[in-house]
């Protein structure tokens, strides 16, 4: 079953906590993103992981670092949380390179007060 | 670097009605160019996806024809249903090999019945 997981689904946390969201694939995809999504600007790219401790920086890194350490796990991390961070944020895998369509976990609605 | 504008941020049309959404990139390469949707609560899921000058992707009802020349994927469907009421996000990926992609803003469309 070709799937993506995402967990939590929800999230409350306040200014300065650290926040840690999971990623989950069943495809052995070696390809994994992280994005956010926000009314208007739609999914924005916040790193890339192209397999184990192989990470590399999206358009908008500042404030989140990730972790891979199994091929079909990939974490994003918030350390010292901010406001401006509350998002819905979306994982997605590919099998391959930017060619290939990407598959999309359901979402963590993160909210930072 | 690369970008995808979509026109509309909504549509609401009524049943039966043709869609048009209209999507136009920007990119130094050849990039591959693709349709999402989006319902309520759930990730982005690939519609379809084209990867040369004058091909053709389609999908449940849905087609758009990759345009180089006007630099255009725009989203079309004879007849829409109620049921197609979602968010659609226009994207291109695998620009000179690399495995980025870049969504457009996303446009929400309502069909009334």
């Amino acid at each position: 079953d070709m799937k993506v997981t995402q967990m939590p689904r929800y999230l409350i946390k306040r200014m300065g906590e650290n926040v840690l969201l999971e990623c989950g694939q069943d495809m052995s995809h070696e390809t994994m993103y992280w994005y956010r999504q926000d009314p208007g600007l739609g999914l924005q790219l916040i790193y890339i992981s192209y397999d184990v401790d192989s990470n590399s920086e999206g358009d908008i890194p500042k404030g989140y670092r990730v972790s891979r350490k199994k091929r079909e796990h990939f974490s994003l991390i918030l350390d010292s949380a901010k406001t401006n961070q509350t998002s819905v944020y979306f994982c997605a895998s590919t099998d391959g390179g930017g060619g290939a369509e990407q598959f999309f976990g359901p979402g963590t609605r993160l909210t930072v007060l | 670097g690369d970008s995808v504008t979509q026109t509309e941020g909504q549509v609401a049309l009524s049943e039966e009605d043709f869609l048009t959404i209209h999507c136009n990139y920007s990119a130094s390469g050849y990039p591959a160019l693709f349709w999402y949707v989006q319902y309520p609560g759930e990730g982005p899921q690939f519609l379809f996806r084209a990867s040369r000058d004058k091909e053709k992707g389609s999908s449940r009802g849905f087609e758009a024809t990759y345009n180089k020349e006007t630099t255009s994927f725009h989203l079309q469907k004879a007849s829409v249903q109620e049921s197609d009421s979602a968010v659609y996000y226009c994207a291109l990926g695998g620009n000179t090999g690399n495995y980025k992609y870049v969504f457009g803003a996303g446009t929400r469309l309502k069909v009334i019945a």
